[in-house]
């Protein structure tokens, strides 16, 4: 089954605690991305990867690594995690057709707080 | 800023109703697509529609899309009380860049 996994689904920590959020996909997709969801802001792009060892900032990207060694995994590194990074994660990994359409598949998510 | 913004952000409508979502964008764009989110899920892909075709259908989805306006339309026919959830439309030129969602509520 096709599918973009996320660990853990839920994480409470606390300022300043470096915390790696993992994603992977198995669908041997080139491009991933990093989203945060916030209420009234909606989905906004932290970093995305076009392929391996290559990344790029999105529009949030303050405050956030990514790592991109294997076509598959795609975390998500907090180093020194702030209370106004509490959100809703979402990883996604892009289909790319040849037409220059795409389709992305989201992971289940994962909900931090970060007190 | 955001590209997408969808109007209503709430709908709230009885089975067997039509649901009509917008959505209105700001630069020109290469495809516009609709994701339905289920509350704390991720985002599941609905349907895409080029920016050289008007109107797309997928079962019971009919997606329009106006570039001269620069909006969208998705329309949802006899709805069902599974189609509870929010509804993005996402548009690139060169990513995915999401609106705020229509959260659309439909009661048995």
């Amino acid at each position: 089954e096709a599918q973009v996994t996320q660990n853990p689904r839920y994480l409470i920590t606390v300022t300043g605690k470096k915390l790696t959020v993992t994603c992977s996909q198995n669908m041997n997709h080139e491009y991933m991305s990093w989203y945060r969801q916030d209420p009234g802001l909606g989905l906004r792009q932290i970093y995305y990867s076009m392929n391996v060892e290559v990344t790029d900032k999105g529009d949030v990207p303050e405050g956030y690594k990514v790592s991109r060694k294997e076509k598959r995994n795609f975390p998500l590194i907090l180093e020194s995690p702030s209370p106004n990074q509490t959100s809703l994660y979402f990883c996604a990994s892009t289909r790319l057709a040849g037409d220059a359409t795409y389709e992305q598949y989201f992971g289940p998510g994962t909900r931090l707080t970060v007190t | 800023s955001q590209q997408g913004e969808e109007d209503p952000q709430a709908l709230s409508i009885q089975e067997g109703e039509n649901a009509t979502m917008n959505c209105s964008y700001k630069t020109s764009i290469n495809n516009l697509q609709w994701y339905r989110q289920n509350s704390g899920r991720g985002l599941v892909h609905l349907i895409l529609i080029r920016s050289n075709e008007r109107e797309k259908h997928s079962g019971r989805l009919r997606v329009t899309l106006d570039t001269s306006k620069k909006s969208s339309s998705l329309l949802i026919t006899a709805s069902r009380a599974a189609d509870t959830a929010s509804y993005f439309c996402a548009t690139d030129p060169d990513k995915l860049i999401f609106g705020t969602g229509t959260r659309l509520q439909v009661f048995p």
